[in-house]
């Protein structure tokens, strides 16, 4: 298993440009979430998805959109990029309640990250 | 609204002895709440779990302590190794599991 797969690792952007943020996990989670890391802080959700078809917002969710049109993939966008949203952002999955149980917990699978720059 | 927060934002420990991290949440209603390391350059990796109907849960040299009385859990690692140096989070959920809303982050030095 590939766990949560992130791309791109790093990412240059002038203000005002769009990209996606790609995620991939291969472990059936029905949970897939965005969080930002700034320095000094800890981990703030952006948007969380409880499966495909279906997301909502976190704590942060302004100037990004989402969608999960599958239980694998779930990308961010960046709209039009300010250089408040240089970050390092972090995809991660875990089971939901009804897949909970046995040794299945709530523990958040995290990718890798992505360096975000936005000049 | 809901806070998770950590007591102190360094820790200096010596190698061999015990590290104790503080975590204090606001939420009455949490019930689930999760440490997390989380290493230079890599995404947190989960340490160990509790409930809330749990006061104490151990693992392979890590004790997680609940205090729903005052809102405190603590992350005990024994035999602090220079491995263990990293940033410790505490989260915990909300929404029934939707969201893992994380704390600040304690960083842990640990000194040969």
């Amino acid at each position: 298993n590939a766990g949560v797969t992130q791309t791109p690792k790093f990412q240059v952007l002038k203000t005002g440009q769009s990209m996606t943020l790609q995620c991939a996990q291969d472990m059936n989670h029905e949970y897939m979430s965005w969080y930002r890391q700034d320095p000094g802080m800890g981990l703030r959700l952006i948007h969380y998805s409880v499966g495909a078809g279906i997301t909502d917002q976190g704590e942060v969710p302004n100037g990004y959109n989402v969608s999960r049109s599958t239980t694998e993939d779930f990308p961010l966008r960046l709209l039009s990029a300010a250089p408040s949203q240089t970050s390092v952002y972090f995809c991660a999955s875990s089971y939901s309640s009804g897949q909970r149980g046995g040794h299945n917990t709530g523990e958040l699978f995290f990718g890798e990250g992505s360096r975000l720059t936005v000049l | 609204g809901e806070s998770v927060g950590l007591h102190l934002p360094t820790l200096s420990v010596q190698e061999g002895d015990n590290s104790i991290i503080n975590c204090a949440y606001s939420n009455s209603a949490s019930d689930y709440f999760i440490w997390y390391k989380q290493e230079s350059g890599k995404g947190p990796q989960f340490i160990i779990d509790i409930r809330s109907n749990m006061d104490k849960r151990q693992g392979q040299r890590v004790t997680v302590l609940l205090n729903k009385t005052v809102k405190h859990l603590s992350l005990q690692i024994a035999a602090t190794q220079p491995g263990d140096s990293a940033v410790y989070f505490c989260a915990d959920e909300e929404g029934g599991g939707f969201k893992t809303i994380f704390g600040a982050g304690t960083r842990l030095f640990v000194k040969a």
